[in-house]
């Protein structure tokens, strides 16, 4: 079936630079996207989430990006801490039904900040 | 401490046997999933349930059951039949009808030794 990848599967950047993490996915009819980040051995963490009928949307110090036309995604976070180190995954959603827990994940961008 | 509750933490099963993880939510989520991560993978949904008495089979459900007895919760066996069940599982829950994140527990480890 169709799925979600990442373009980069790891990321190494210095503290206090911008990050960009990529998302190519290949469901023209996903109509909802998540990134999460996950510390190890943990379960993972919203971050910010996109709707098919938007380009971008932002929180605080990170921004999504969506393109219809390429089917991709990404991940810009601002000011890279120590503390964004984790792994970064994009997930999408099919339309329909009333749950959209049922999600399709990539293999994970693993990011790694230094001091 | 609200959210979700996964137990245990670490599981080790012996060839042959059956183990239950445990997935507990207080959020009131009318719907709950496992998804199952291998290292350096992303998840894989295994079962989920938009509501009580009710699931259905994810994309590798072969060798996993599941009830959903209670609105919050949503108990995974790991049977015999599943060959290779050495990896981090997930419980996740979300409210139907609206199109929001869903919420995760912190996993429960299962080896088999």
């Amino acid at each position: 079936g169709e799925s979600v990848g990442l373009h980069l599967p790891t990321l190494s950047v210095q503290e206090g630079d911008n990050s960009i993490i990529n998302c190519a996915y290949s469901n023209s009819a996903s109509d909802y996207f998540i990134w999460y980040k996950q510390e190890s051995g943990k379960g993972p963490q919203f971050i910010i989430d996109i709707r098919s009928n938007m380009d971008k949307r932002q929180g605080q110090r990170v921004t999504v990006l969506l393109n219809k036309t390429v089917k991709h995604l990404s991940l810009q976070i601002a000011a890279t801490q120590p503390g964004d180190s984790a792994v970064y995954f994009c997930a999408e959603t099919l339309p329909g039904g009333t749950s959209y827990g049922k999600l399709t994940f990539g293999q994970g961008t693993i990011l790694t900040v230094h001091p | 401490d609200g959210g979700i509750t996964q137990s245990p933490k670490y599981l080790f099963r012996k060839e042959g046997q059956n183990v239950t993880l445990s997935c507990e939510q207080n959020l009131n989520h009318d719907a709950m999933y496992w998804y199952r991560q291998d290292p350096g993978q992303g998840l894989r949904l295994i079962y989920y349930s938009q509501i009580v008495n009710d699931f259905q089979k994810g994309d590798i459900a072969e060798g996993y059951s599941v009830s959903r007895e209670k609105k919050e919760s949503f108990p995974l066996t790991v049977t015999s039949a599943q060959k290779n069940p050495t990896a981090f599982y997930l419980c996740a829950t979300t409210p139907n009808g609206v199109k929001t994140e869903a919420f995760f527990g912190q996993g429960t480890r299962l080896t088999v030794v």
